[in-house]
């Protein structure tokens, strides 16, 4: 079965200096990679998504994630993080033999210091 | 991207009663929905999965008769919480997607029950 680890509990950053969010990965096969962001009380945005080509994929409100077969990670990147940034983040991973069902790491409370 | 609209945002209701929570694709026409519970500062746990015009799939440990979910039409996905109590109280959410291929899934923004 798939399944996603984010082993940071909180990420705290400083505003304006690059925030990452770290998440591995274990699936059978390809994987189908997923950043959602969650803010109080509300449902999850979707961020990005890696299916299959380039490494580096770029998504909303300038994050990005690079995947990484070799070490089974997609980190989520921001050049610079803004305080509007702070939110719950979560990784997510399905197979790619037509299984429906998400994985999802355990979450990611980011803090932006001002 | 496309828009989820899950209904009503928040509830109370008392012990033994039932809640009805809906969860409407907007846009496209949704041939999976799914139901999450999250639990405070926790992940999402998946309670079920629902195709549009059968029964749904339970997780292990769900209890069907208690949440009961019907996709009646393929922009309608509903979870009633029957006999709802205190311990059911959580924050809902549900997502839909459209195809069975690689698409990612479109959240609604929650229902936070409260059982009194």
């Amino acid at each position: 079965a798939q399944s996603v680890a984010q082993p940071e509990d909180q990420v705290n950053v400083a505003e304006g200096n690059p925030l990452t969010v770290k998440c591995t990965y274990s699936v059978s096969g390809n994987p189908y990679l997923f950043w959602y962001v969650q803010y109080p009380n509300r449902g999850l945005q979707f961020l990005l998504k890696y299916i299959t080509g380039d490494n580096l994929v770029k998504g909303s409100y300038g994050f990005e994630a690079e995947f990484n077969k070799s070490q089974t990670s997609f980190h989520l990147k921001k050049p610079s993080a803004l305080v509007s940034d702070s939110a719950l983040y979560f990784c997510a991973v399905r197979d790619g033999y037509g299984n429906n069902r998400l994985a999802f790491g355990k979450g990611n409370q980011v803090v932006v210091i001002p | 991207g496309a828009v989820v609209s899950q209904h009503p945002s928040w509830v109370i209701c008392k012990s033994g009663t039932s809640v009805k929570i809906e969860c409407r694709s907007l846009d496209f026409q949704a041939t999976t929905m799914f139901w999450y519970r999250q639990f405070p500062k926790q992940s999402l746990m998946l309670m079920a999965t629902s195709n549009e015009g059968s029964k749904a799939t339970y997780e292990q440990g769900v209890e069907k008769d208690k949440f009961l979910i019907n996709h009646a039409s393929l922009t309608l996905s509903t979870l009633t919480v029957t006999s709802a109590h205190p311990e059911d109280s959580s924050f809902y959410i549900c997502s839909a997607r459209a195809g069975t291929g690689w698409t990612e899934a479109f959240f609604g923004q929650g229902t936070r029950l409260t059982v009194v």
